[in-house]
Formats: C-alpha cells, structure tokens, sequence
C-alpha cells in the first residue's frame, strides 16, 4: 500500500532557529514529491521535487530528494514566527489516475 | 484571478439531512479532486476527476457522492450525511498533466 510518513509530527523551536523536517514514501510508480505550507486555510505549494540531490530553494526554505533511501527533508533557516502552520508533503504517483497521497503533517511552532 | 472557490465555507447539519458542497474552477483544469482532513491523519482523497462525466472512487469514498458535468464545477454530495463525515473538506483542481494542486479555502462541516 502506497504511503507517506513524516516526522517529527509537531515541533516548536524560538525564532532563529533551523528546523529540518522529514518525509518518507512508499509509493508505487513515483513521479513526484511536493511540499505544502497549511495555515489554517488552503494548502499553498512550496516546492516539487523530482530528481535527487537537487536542492530546491525559496528564500529561508529549501528542500531535496533522494529517491535512492526515499525520502526528502524540508529546511527552514532563521526561523519566523510566520513560518509557524502545517507542513504537508505528498508524494504523487500510481500511473496515470495522477493521484497525490499526503502525509499527516507537520505542525510547526515558532515562538517569539 | 486564478482560483478554486468553495460554498459554503461553514456548515452545520444534522444527521441524514443531504447537503451539497459545490466546487468550481476558473483555470479550465482537467483534474478535480475532493479531499477531506482530519487530526491526524492527513489529506485523504475522497473521488477525483479526470474529466467531465470522468469520475473516480478515491481512498475514502463512502458515504460521498461527485459528478462532473461542466469543466469547472465538481460538487461534493452528502446523500445521508453521519457524524463520523464531520471533517474540514477541500475541492483542489490541477491541469492533466501536472502534480501541483490548487486548493480551494475549505469546507469545515459539522453534522450533529
């Protein structure tokens, strides 16, 4: 059965600090990871992900692949307490019904 | 501007009373999907579509109805709905050949 893990499942850190999140997949036919940020609204797209080793970059964020061990981490530099919300990962695959399998989340918390 | 719109945004029902949330899209996408989201547990896909009249059982479809009759609405039907469907549900939309979705701002649904 396809699925995707992440890890740790909440977090809270002060702001400046680095935070590294995990997400692991079992996923038939992989095509795909992407990242979303969740604050208490809609997902919002961060970043996709399809080739190792390639670091994907957004201002303090940044994120890669390694399909080899599969799984991707999602770094967050400097932290802000707007950085505070729900990271999602998920990973699409399983041919072509173009299907996107989400983890649990991450609930990060920035404090002051 | 490029959206996914949801109605109603909150809703508050009780048991076996049928309701409708509706969907629509603005970007002529392909691909709709409906998610639910609860503690825990992630995103889970309820049905998707691949098309208009093109629909598909996703992970958790029962007790949910779909149809696709125009491109851009993909309503979400609760024929009886139950306390266990009491979730935060979102429409999302992509084009056929693209991993990322657009995320409609949620449905948060309560049945007593």
């Amino acid at each position: 059965e396809d699925k995707v893990v992440q890890s740790p499942l909440s977090l809270v850190v002060h702001e400046g600090d680095t935070v590294t999140l995990n997400c692991s997949y079992e996923v038939t036919n992989f095509r795909s990871l992407l990242w979303y940020k969740q604050e208490k609204k809609a997902p919002t797209f961060l970043f996709m992900l399809t080739s190792s080793g390639i670091e994907k970059k957004s201002g303090r964020l940044s994120s890669i692949l390694d399909k080899k061990e599969l799984f991707s981490i999602l770094n967050i530099t400097a932290t802000q307490t707007g950085d505070s919300a729900v990271y999602l990962c998920a990973v699409h695959g399983s041919g072509n019904t173009g299907k996107l399998i989400f983890g649990q989340g991450t609930t990060l918390q920035v404090k002051p | 501007e490029a959206q996914v719109t949801q109605n109603p945004r909150y809703l508050i029902t009780v048991t076996g009373k049928k309701l409708t949330v509706t969907c629509s899209q603005n970007m002529n996408h392909e691909y709709m999907s409906w998610y639910r989201q609860d503690p825990g547990l992630g995103l889970r896909q309820i049905y998707y579509s691949m098309n208009v009249e093109v629909t598909d059982k996703g992970d958790v479809p029962e007790g949910y109805k779909v149809s696709r009759k125009e491109k851009r609405n993909f309503p979400l039907i609760l024929e009886s709905p139950s306390p266990n469907q009491t979730s935060l549900y979102f429409c999302a939309s992509s084009s056929y050949d693209s991993a990322n979705r657009y995320f409609g701002p949620g449905t948060r649904l309560t049945v007593t």
